[in-house]
């Protein structure tokens, strides 16, 4: 069983404090981390695909970064809003199967 | 049609009885996998389906079985259901097996099963 985990598991902001989170998975067998958004009740939002060590993907004021031979993924979050309130999960796809390992997620809240 | 849609919304079973959960993939895509999402747990793999044949499976037991149809939507049965299976039971549609395909995956936004 592969072991996928995310910190801090929940996490409150001011509205435009800078934030990140962690997503930490095997190092080993790595095909592709995914980076998703999840607002309560909606469906999970595709942020990022990760596939190769030392990337560094951008969507407007969100970022992620990569480092496949440690095991872990940041996601930033710069001048938060409450309108990014939502749970941010991180899924690890190993090079042997086509299955995501999903962390347990972090549930972020921005206060106004 | 766009998005991934999933029926029923919400629902409510008895221990013992049986359940079929829908899921209408995106238009192009042709995977559909089901995750289930227990409290306070990430979500954990069910099974995929491509181009109706079943592609992998997790570690649950023969009971949830499922079915994708020529038109790529797909089912999710659960027989002699415990209470232990309620859950989030999320459906995602790709185009494509793996998901470094980079197009990544379609989620629906769930349907909720209480088992009492």
């Amino acid at each position: 069983i592969l072991n996928v985990e995310q910190s801090p598991q929940s996490l409150h902001v001011q509205e435009g404090d800078s934030t990140n989170f962690t997503c930490s998975f095997p190092s080993s067998n790595f095909y592709a981390l995914h980076w998703y958004r999840w607002e309560t009740a909606k469906s999970p939002e595709a942020l990022f695909v990760m596939t190769l060590n030392g990337d560094e993907k951008k969507k407007g004021r969100i970022s992620a970064t990569l480092n496949t031979k440690e095991g872990y993924s940041y996601l930033y979050i710069k001048g938060s809003q409450p309108e990014d309130s939502a749970t941010y999960l991180c899924a690890f796809i190993a090079n042997t199967g086509n299955q995501f390992y999903f962390g347990t997620g972090t549930s972020l809240t921005v206060i106004p | 049609e766009t998005g991934v849609t999933q029926s029923p919304t919400h629902l409510i079973k008895t221990r013992g009885q049986q359940v079929t959960l829908r899921c209408s993939s995106q238009s192009g895509h042709n995977t559909v996998s089901w995750y289930q999402q227990a409290l306070g747990q990430g979500p954990q793999f069910i099974f995929q389906y491509y181009r109706e044949e079943e592609n992998g499976r997790g570690n649950f037991p023969p009971r949830f079985s499922g079915l994708q149809f020529p038109n790529y939507s797909s089912e999710l049965n659960v027989n002699a259901l415990e209470l232990d299976d309620s859950a989030l039971y999320l459906c995602a549609s790709s185009a494509g097996q793996g998901g470094a395909s980079g197009y990544g995956y379609t989620f629906g936004s769930g349907t909720r099963l209480t088992v009492v």
